[in-house]
């Protein structure tokens, strides 16, 4: 059984970068096969999606905020991580970390982390 | 960027009522179409994918039907831990990945 948890600060000050970290277990992010997603929810509002990433480290940006996000991938910690660049308070969210499916649906999912963007 | 319309956006409905939620999406998406269920305070939890393959170990009193740009999902008897928040979404023209603004479906 896939598992996958997100962690990282839950407070991030407006200008700073939200760093989230989302360990892999039950199976191995270097096998292949799949590709692995950050997606975000704002408080009570839908699902937003904001990358992918290969373990070869190929990725896919969600255009909207392509100009600040960077995913990267640790295979040696089974780990991959989202950076978000010059937050503001537009995003505060619940963070989720998920794999994907080819073509692209999401069928584990990481519980998720609310971050907070506020000084 | 293919937009993804639900309708209704809330429902009242009853244990044991057969609900139906609707999705269009601006161009056709052939069956690339997923639903989720997703209860409050938790991740959204797979349904269907491809439009109507049932995801393992979701009931079978959830299906999924259409192509092209109309999509339904039909709960077929509601149980009372259905209530929950309905998302669809589109992977046929990826990226971006894009979501159904949601359906709440709601205890009567």
């Amino acid at each position: 059984q896939v598992q996958l948890q997100e962690s990282g600060p839950g407070l991030v000050k407006p200008s700073q970068t939200l760093s989230l970290t989302c360990t892999v277990s039950g199976g191995s992010i270097s096998s292949g096969g799949y590709y692995w997603s950050w997606i975000r929810q704002h408080p009570g509002k839908g699902l937003e999606w904001i990358g992918y990433i290969y373990y070869s480290g190929s990725t896919y940006y969600n255009p909207s905020l392509k100009s600040r996000v960077t995913i990267s991938v640790d295979t040696s910690k089974n780990q991959f991580s989202l950076k978000l660049s010059s937050v503001t308070a537009a995003d505060t969210a619940v963070y989720y970390c998920a794999r994907v499916v080819s073509p692209a649906h999401f069928d584990y999912w990481g519980q998720g982390t609310l971050v907070t963007v506020s000084s | 960027d293919i937009q993804m319309t639900q309708s209704p956006s809330s429902l009242s409905a009853s244990v044991g009522d057969r609900v139906t939620i609707t999705c269009r999406a601006s161009q056709s998406i052939s069956s690339y179409l997923n639903w989720y269920q997703q209860k409050p305070g938790k991740a959204p939890k797979l349904l269907i994918y491809a439009a109507s393959s049932l995801q393992s170990g979701v009931p079978s009193r959830f299906s999924g039907s259409g192509s092209g740009t109309d999509f339904t999902l039909t709960i077929s008897s509601l149980q009372p831990e259905d209530f929950a928040t309905y998302y669809c979404q589109q992977s046929y023209s990826t990226p971006p990945v894009t979501f159904g603004q949601g359906t709440r479906l709601e205890i009567k």
